[in-house]
């Protein structure tokens, strides 16, 4: 069965770097566009980033760019958010979700919390 | 970039049908996906491309998309049904692609 599992949130000062890391498993991730969505405490969910599924093609949210990098390792099923230069406003529940041709994101992962906070 | 707009809340009693919005500008033009997310749980994909259902969703859940409009229907409403609901499309002419709206918490009262 298809399972995407976060992982590398937790607490951080502002300015810091974090790098979440989602790991896919029961199927081929190399076929499928990946992205990561944020949820912040008590409001919706907010697109974050976008990569193909080869890597080749990246897009990402006006709020994070600059700052944030997607990346992929199709050899490891792995899926990649390096963080820097963190902001309070980026705390918020992490979810990787695989994309389908048609645009929806039909499997989530559980999420990781990332806290930012002095 | 694009905007979704969704109604914040919609309150339905048991057993009847509750409807839920998302504007966008000439949102008929694109497919449109629903996500229901519960206290504490990850989102879960409820409709694709306007229309589909995934495999396990029960056949209350129906939607429809003309126009400026989108619409998540949810027939003979059960209490498990209480949760946040998304829209979003895919905008394949931005460099923002992935767009959700703003959600709408539905209470069953």
């Amino acid at each position: 069965q298809v399972q995407l599992v976060e992982s590398g949130g937790g607490l951080v000062k502002p300015g810091g770097s974090l790098r979440l890391s989602c790991a896919a498993s029961g199927f081929t991730f190399s076929d499928y566009y990946m992205s990561w969505i944020r949820q912040a405490p008590g409001k919706g969910l907010e697109w974050v980033s976008y990569i193909s599924s080869s890597g080749s093609t990246i897009y990402y949210a006006d709020s994070v760019k600059g700052r944030f990098t997607i990346s992929r390792d199709n050899a490891k099923n792995s899926l990649y958010l390096q963080m820097n230069s963190l902001r309070a406003e980026d705390t918020a529940v992490y979810y990787c979700a695989r994309g389908q041709y048609t645009g929806e994101f039909d499997y989530w992962g559980q999420g990781t919390l990332v806290t930012v906070s002095s | 970039s694009y905007v979704l707009t969704q109604p914040p809340s919609v309150s339905v009693a048991p057993g009847k049908t509750a409807r839920i919005t998302c504007g966008g500008n000439n949102i008929g033009s694109k497919s449109v996906h629903w996500y229901q997310q519960k206290p504490g749980q990850a989102p879960v994909l409820v409709i694709y491309y306007d229309s589909d259902r995934p495999s396990g969703i029960p056949e209350r859940f129906s939607g429809s998309n003309s126009g400026n409009t989108a619409t998540l229907t949810i027939s003979r409403v059960e209490a498990g049904d209480e949760a946040d609901y998304y829209c979003q499309v895919w905008d394949s002419s931005s460099d923002h692609p992935e767009v959700f709206g703003t959600g709408t918490k539905v209470t069953v009262l």
